[in-house]
């Protein structure tokens, strides 16, 4: 069984500009849900995606997009890109959107110069 | 809103010492309960879950109880080893809905 893998690894880009974080959920899995975890804290919730659609967001601005596909692999885009931005960007997979267990992927280190 | 809070770290202890790591939690209704672990340069891995008031969780040695009366879901373990040195997070899951909330984490360093 595959687990949640993400890409890039990490990626350095500077203020102003877009970003597109990629994830690939467990198999079986039809729910991906996304966190940024800034230095020294704990994860917070950004958005979760459910059968291609938007199932709940966090407190984050439009600027932070997400898609999931007919696989169930989604995507996480950033535009305007800020130093605060910066941050470990981690997806988790679930069963489905009402199963609480969450298997996380290894993350995406994004700085913002 | 939901929140966790979790005790104040960095724990430092020595191999073979007692761990106790605090957390409590406000939520409505009745939340399911995690601890995750998160190894240097790594994501997250579960640890163990609660999904009901009492539940005892499990897993390699650690230990927490969903503490309804108390909203808590302290973890512990017996005796530490220097491989659990690593940053613990408590956090919640609403009824229902799958995202979860996080504490700000607890750093552990296990010495020889």
């Amino acid at each position: 069984e595959t687990g949640v893998t993400q890409s890039p690894t990490h990626l350095i880009k500077t203020r102003g500009q877009q970003v597109t974080l990629r994830c690939s959920s467990q198999s079986g899995h039809n729910t991906v849900s996304w966190y940024q975890q800034a230095l020294g804290q704990g994860p917070q919730f950004i958005f979760q995606y459910y059968r291609e659609e938007e199932n709940g967001r966090g407190n984050f601005p439009p600027r932070f997009s997400g898609l999931q596909f007919p696989n169930y692999s989604s995507e996480l885009n950033v535009n305007a890109l800020e130093l605060d931005d910066s941050a470990l960007y981690l997806c988790a997979s679930s069963l489905d959107r009402v199963y609480s267990e969450q298997f996380f992927g290894p993350g995406t280190r994004l700085t913002v110069l | 809103g939901d929140s966790v809070t979790q005790m104040e770290g960095p724990v430092t202890l020595s191999e073979e010492a007692f761990l106790t790591i605090n957390c409590t939690y406000t939520a409505t209704g009745y939340p399911s309960l995690f601890w995750y672990v998160q190894y240097p340069g790594e994501g997250l891995q579960l640890l163990l879950k609660a999904t009901k008031a009492d539940d005892k969780g499990s897993n390699k040695g650690f230990e927490a109880t969903y503490r309804k009366e108390t909203t808590s879901f302290h973890l512990e373990k017996g005796s530490v080893q220097v491989s659990d040195s690593a940053v613990y997070f408590c956090a919640l899951s609403a009824p229902s809905y799958g995202k979860l909330t996080f504490g700000q984490g607890t750093i552990l360093t296990v010495h020889p």
